[in-house]
């Protein structure tokens, strides 16, 4: 598995964006990057999910440069609720057993 | 409705002493699997079981036995818990046909022995 390393901790205010940076040097050519949040007290939840390039869904977007060794979570317009621990992924589509890192935490203030 | 529920959400026994938690889907998954989360929230995998059958099964000691009595369920007894035990043990299920590695939590059970 793909080793990945993220900022411990990131501050925020309210309405801004926040971008956050995951890398992993050694990804392989059939590894998918892979985001989940995890909410105080609750289980994590898939955000999103790429290959190459960008996507973009209703949550997040997800940049990924074409050698593909780093990602860039983004959240557009960060509210207090978006306060949650991040966590970015390596694997293969199908994989069963996903890797969680240590995450980085999200605080976004008033 | 819940997704993947367990119970108990809370579980706080001394040491020694043999608990279980339940977990359960409703979504039609086939596979289903065990957490444990320490209090540096690291995130690690115990088991996986695919329509009932074990497929994953990590660095576990034996003491902790998973029991899958169909695919809709996957509970876990642990025997003869320890200190370091104590952790926040999630369930979660996802489909078959995966392109997405997208699996789905349960709220979690913390677990906390004395």
């Amino acid at each position: 598995l793909a080793k990945t390393t993220q900022p411990i901790s990131m501050d925020s205010y309210e309405g801004q964006e926040v971008n956050i940076t995951c890398s992993h040097n050694n990804i392989a050519t059939n590894d998918y990057i892979t985001w989940y949040q995890q909410f105080p007290s609750q289980g994590p939840r898939f955000i999103i999910q790429g290959y190459k390039t960008k996507v973009t869904n209703e949550v997040a977007s997800l940049f990924i440069p074409a050698d593909r060794k780093s990602s860039t979570l983004s959240l557009p317009r960060v509210s207090l609720s978006d306060t949650a621990v991040y966590y970015c992924l390596v694997g293969p589509p199908n994989d069963y057993k996903l890797s969680f890192g240590a995450g980085t935490t999200v605080t976004v203030r008033a | 409705d819940t997704a993947v529920s367990q119970t108990p959400k809370y579980l706080v026994t001394q040491m020694g002493n043999d608990k279980s938690i339940k977990c359960e889907q409703n979504l039609g998954h086939d596979t289903m699997y065990w957490y444990k989360q320490d209090s540096k929230k690291f995130l690690k995998i115990m088991f996986s079981y695919n329509n009932k059958e074990l497929i994953i099964n990590e660095t576990v000691p034996n003491r902790f036995s998973p029991k899958s009595p169909d695919k809709a369920h996957l509970n876990l007894h642990i025997n003869s818990l320890e200190l370091g035990d104590s952790a926040v043990y999630f369930c979660a299920s996802s489909p078959r046909d995966k392109t997405y590695n997208e699996q789905f939590f349960g709220p979690g059970t913390r677990l906390t022995v004395l």
